[in-house]
């Protein structure tokens, strides 16, 4: 059973542009949203990070957008650069027993065209 | 050190050899994770150590697959009789806290099995 469901596998975005990337969740134990970005031959490097009592956190081009009823979380790059060339992957967490560990979407890996 | 360091950053094995990777985590961290990364895929979670409690296994793929962590700093992955279909990535990460907070990875061990 994939916990954590990621959206789209890739995608192509001009440079300027706005990369929306999308994760939906099942475990409503889940209480902390990391993004995390990976270059080649790179560990993944957390981006960006959200709990369920705000709806929104933007940390410079980077937002992410949460929706607790409908158990969704997206990425949103503004002014995409080719330096954001990368594979982001969404994770979830929670309190307590086996949701202690991040648990990860398959990833998206985003190409910005310059 | 100041990040979490894995060795060796390769390895090569024949099939059926027994390999060991290892992870320093940062100083202090309690929750220790290794994941398993192959090739253009997500990342997933083999095992998940938490301060002095037992160890979330549920993860591991097969009974060739072990673990250990000494002294709630350094752990070792085993994989003994190595197949080539445990050729991939193995990443290593740490986070202060269990559960949600922030986890730092490492760069990973390439495994490859010939």
């Amino acid at each position: 059973q994939q916990q954590v469901k990621q959206s789209p596998q890739s995608l192509i975005v001009q440079k300027g542009g706005i990369s929306i990337i999308n994760c939906a969740y099942e475990n409503t134990a889940f209480d902390y949203f990391p993004w995390y970005q990976q270059f080649p031959g790179k560990g993944p490097a957390l981006l960006i990070a959200i709990r369920p009592d705000v709806s929104e956190k933007k940390e410079g081009r980077f937002t992410i957008s949460f929706n607790k009823s409908a158990k969704q979380f997206s990425l949103h790059i503004m002014d995409s650069q080719p330096g954001d060339s990368a594979t982001y992957f969404c994770a979830a967490s929670g309190s307590g027993g086996s949701n202690y560990k991040l648990t990860f979407g398959k990833g998206t890996l985003l190409t910005v065209n310059p | 050190g100041a990040g979490v360091s894995q060795s060796p950053s390769n390895k090569v094995t024949e099939k059926g050899k027994d390999v060991e990777l290892r992870c320093d985590p940062i100083s202090g961290h309690t929750a220790l994770y290794w994941y398993r990364q192959s090739l253009g895929q997500g990342l997933e979670f083999l095992i998940y150590f938490q301060g002095n409690s037992a160890p979330d296994k549920s993860g591991l793929p097969s009974d060739r697959f072990s673990a250990e962590r000494t002294g709630g700093s350094v752990s070792t992955l085993t994989i003994q009789r190595t197949q080539q279909e445990d050729s991939a990535v193995y990443l290593c990460a740490s986070s202060y806290l269990p559960g949600n907070t922030e986890a730092f990875f490492g760069q990973g061990t390439r495994l490859t099995v010939v």
